[in-house]
């Protein structure tokens, strides 16, 4: 009865490659996030969609694209990954906007 | 200037010691305020929301400064499980958005 789940765990990829990062939310929350987490553990929004529309888009390379089908997923797609793009990523979701988050397992992205 | 600013400590304190520390928001407009805690290669999970009057769960108590723009976070009777960072997050319901302190990292011994 996982409450934010995402796919997959653990992701290692070359250079140039594109992947995608799902996420799931099984708490009936109307508002989804995808946030970076990088070495030094800063923990930084990406974009946030609120019944699948998008609300927040913070200075992210365009190669990152997030899609939401409905409001229990938020999936987010990378193309031409970076070395840079190495980092920890959560999903988290909340009842609204404002309200706290619950956040998935993370998925461990790392680009060679 | 960061948003929210923490110690990153770390606090090394043994069992059964009290353990306090801060962070500083610079929006005074924020309206909302959390204590999360990560644990290593975990994702992070809420401690307890922070009113205004402060309130406090079992052996975390949290406090809330407007005036001087902080809130902190204590801890009395240490266990070895709530070794963790703990990470202040406030939010300002202009935008929605939750941002996020670096963390402070705190360490209990036996």
């Amino acid at each position: 009865d996982t409450a934010v789940s995402q796919t997959p765990k653990y992701l290692v990829t070359q250079m140039g490659n594109d992947k995608s990062i799902k996420c799931e939310q099984n708490l009936g929350h109307d508002t989804m996030y995808w946030y970076k987490q990088d070495s030094k553990k800063f923990l930084k929004i990406m974009f946030s969609y609120n019944n699948k529309e998008l609300i927040i888009n913070e200075t992210v390379p365009n190669r990152f694209s997030p899609k939401s089908p409905d409001k229990a997923h938020l999936n987010l797609h990378i193309n031409s990954l970076e070395l840079g793009d190495s980092a920890v990523y959560f999903c988290a979701s909340s009842r609204r906007q404002g309200n706290e988050q619950f956040f998935g397992p993370g998925t461990r992205l790392t680009v060679l | 200037r960061k948003e929210v600013e923490q110690d990153p400590g770390p606090f090394n304190v043994p069992e059964g010691a009290t353990v306090a520390f801060n962070c500083t928001y610079s929006n005074s407009a924020s309206q909302s305020f959390f204590w999360y805690r990560q644990d290593c290669r975990k994702e992070p999970k809420l401690l307890m929301s922070v009113y205004s009057s402060g309130n406090e769960d079992g052996r975390f108590t949290a406090q809330l400064n407007r005036a001087s723009q902080y809130i902190s976070l204590l801890i009395r009777d240490s266990k070895l499980s709530d070794s963790a960072t703990y990470l202040c997050v406030v939010n300002t319901l202009t935008d929605y958005k939750l941002s996020f302190g670096a963390g402070t990292t705190v360490t209990v011994r036996a």
